[in-house]
C-alpha cells in the first residue's frame, strides 16, 4: 500500500521561481525522506527529516514536517532547469526495521 | 567510489522464462531492497533483506524470489509465475540502522517479448 501521497501530481514553473511540493501520509513514522529521479534513472536521496524535527535545510532545499497533520512539504528555492525531474516522498515506519514506502511522485518542469 | 550496481540495464524475457536481475553494493550496507516502478504508480517494495541469509516479503512479492548469500549481493529472480513483469526494477541499500537515506542503483528495465 502506498503511504505517501504527493501534491500536486505535476508542477511547471519558470526558472528562478520557487517550487513547493506537498506530501501527506497515514500512519506513524520514524522519518520522512525526499528523493529525486531523472527520467529513466535511479532515485537520488535529497533530504531526511526525523519525526521529532519540524524543519530542515540543505542548500536550496527546505523541508518541513507536521506530524499532527501527517504532512510534509519540500521547497526548492530559485529553481533551475536542471531541477526538472520527478520528486518522491517516502516514509520510514515506526517499526524497528527500515522499510521505505513511496508515494507516486510529482513531476516538476522548470522552464528556462 | 562506493556505490550500488545493477545489471543488466535492459533485459528481455520470453513468456514462461525465469530471469535474474543482479544487484551488487560496495558500501558495506547491511540492508538491501528491491522495488518495482510502473508508470504512474511510484515504487512498490518487492523484497528486502536486513542481514545476510535473511529476507522478508514486501507488498508485491508474488512471482519473485531473492537470495542473500553475501552482504554485497541481493539478486532478484522474476519467475514465470509473475504475470506482468514488464517494469523498471530498482535496487537500493542502506545501513541497517534507522535514519539513513537509501542509495539506489540505476535500475533494470525488464520487458516481456
Amino acid at each position: 500500500s502506498q503511504q505517501g501521497e504527493e501534491d500536486p501530481q505535476a508542477l511547471s514553473i519558470q526558472e528562478g521561481e520557487n517550487a513547493t511540493m506537498n506530501c501527506s501520509y497515514k500512519t506513524s513514522i520514524n522519518n520522512l525522506q525526499w528523493y529525486r529521479q531523472n527520467s529513466g534513472r535511479g532515485l537520488v536521496h535529497l533530504i531526511l527529516i526525523r519525526s521529532n524535527e519540524r524543519e530542515k535545510h540543505s542548500g536550496r532545499l527546505r523541508v518541513t514536517l507536521d506530524t499532527s497533520k501527517k504532512s510534509s512539504s519540500l521547497l526548492i528555492t530559485a529553481s533551475r532547469a536542471a531541477d526538472t525531474a520527478s520528486y518522491f516522498c517516502a516514509t520510514d515506519g515506526a517499526g524497528a526495521n527500515s522499510k521505505l514506502t513511496f508515494g507516486k511522485g510529482i513531476t516538476l518542469s522548470v522552464r528556462p | 567510489d562506493g556505490g550500488i550496481t545493477q545489471s543488466p540495464k535492459y533485459l528481455f524475457r520470453k513468456e514462461g522464462q525465469n530471469v535474474t536481475l543482479s544487484c551488487e553494493q560496495n558500501l558495506n550496507h547491511d540492508a538491501m531492497y528491491w522495488y518495482r516502478q510502473d508508470p504512474g504508480q511510484g515504487l512498490r517494495l518487492i523484497y528486502y533483506s536486513q542481514i545476510v541469509n535473511d529476507f522478508q516479503k514486501g507488498d508485491i512479492a508474488e512471482g519473485y524470489s531473492v537470495s542473500r548469500e553475501k552482504k554485497e549481493s541481493f539478486p532478484l529472480t522474476v519467475t514465470s509465475a509473475q504475470k506482468n513483469p514488464t517494469a523498471f526494477y530498482l535496487c537500493a541499500s542502506t545501513p541497517y540502522r534507522q535514519g539513513y537515506g537509501y542509495t539506489f542503483g540505476s535500475g533494470t528495465r525488464l520487458t516481456v517479448v
